[in-house]
């Protein structure tokens, strides 16, 4: 299957600070990707929906000014934690489809925020 | 609101016997059909899809789809230790969408 690639693994940083993650697919071109949320013993949540050389689509209670997206290319979409708080600390994954018509989501390893 | 319900589990069964996992979704248009493993503190993996009613076999994986009752399945045969995860459920409605997931059934296998 197609691969995602993510980075940082895992980050720890102070409360107030800004952290970017990046997410790209190495081998092939992702008009759009989804990032995730995911709390410990809880499922994905869906944060928002980035679409390539446009504004992200955020989901209801997801604040877009604290967290920006950006897909400035078509292998490349980054989530930005503005701020951040220790409510922030989660798991977060990107994910992507291979092409316009597939149907399969492959996610990235992952970012593990932790916000002291 | 669109929804996927699992069982939340833990599902336990010993090495060598069939593992049976359920999903149930509201939403009535919903088209594709999976199912992720996720292990603890890692990414979901992609193990299985199914798009139409019946069954579909890959290995000691088969999944199920009822599309008229809402239902999806996965059976996991001649279970291993290394099959205990969390098996997280997700549907897709309409093409391009992101997917909803449900919250998981935790599979533990003993040997």
């Amino acid at each position: 299957g197609a691969v995602v690639s993510q980075h940082p693994s895992w980050v720890i940083c102070k409360s107030g600070t800004s952290v970017k993650i990046e997410c790209r697919s190495l081998d092939f071109q992702a008009t759009t990707m989804f990032w995730y949320r995911q709390f410990p013993k809880q499922s994905l949540m869906l944060m928002a929906t980035s679409n390539e050389g446009s504004k992200a689509t955020y989901e209801q209670g997801v604040e877009k000014d604290k967290f920006l997206i950006n897909h400035a290319s078509l292998t490349l979409s980054t989530l930005t934690v503005t701020s951040a708080h220790p409510e922030d600390s989660s798991f977060y994954i990107c994910s992507a489809r291979e092409g316009a018509g597939g149907r399969e989501l492959f996610f990235g390893e992952g970012s593990r925020l932790t916000v002291l | 609101q669109k929804e996927v319900e699992q069982n939340s589990g833990p599902l336990s069964v010993p090495e060598g016997a069939i593992a049976s996992l359920n999903c149930t979704y509201s939403d009535r248009v919903s088209q594709s059909f999976f199912w992720y493993r996720q292990y603890s503190g890692k990414s979901p993996e992609l193990i299985m899809s199914i798009y139409s009613n019946g069954d579909k076999e890959d290995g000691r994986f088969t999944a199920q789809l009822n599309k008229a009752s809402q239902y999806v399945s996965l059976l996991i045969r001649d279970s291993q230790p290394s099959d205990s995860a969390t098996y997280l459920c997700a549907v897709n409605g309409q093409a391009g969408t992101a997917l909803i997931f449900g919250k998981g059934t935790t599979l533990s296998v003993s040997s």
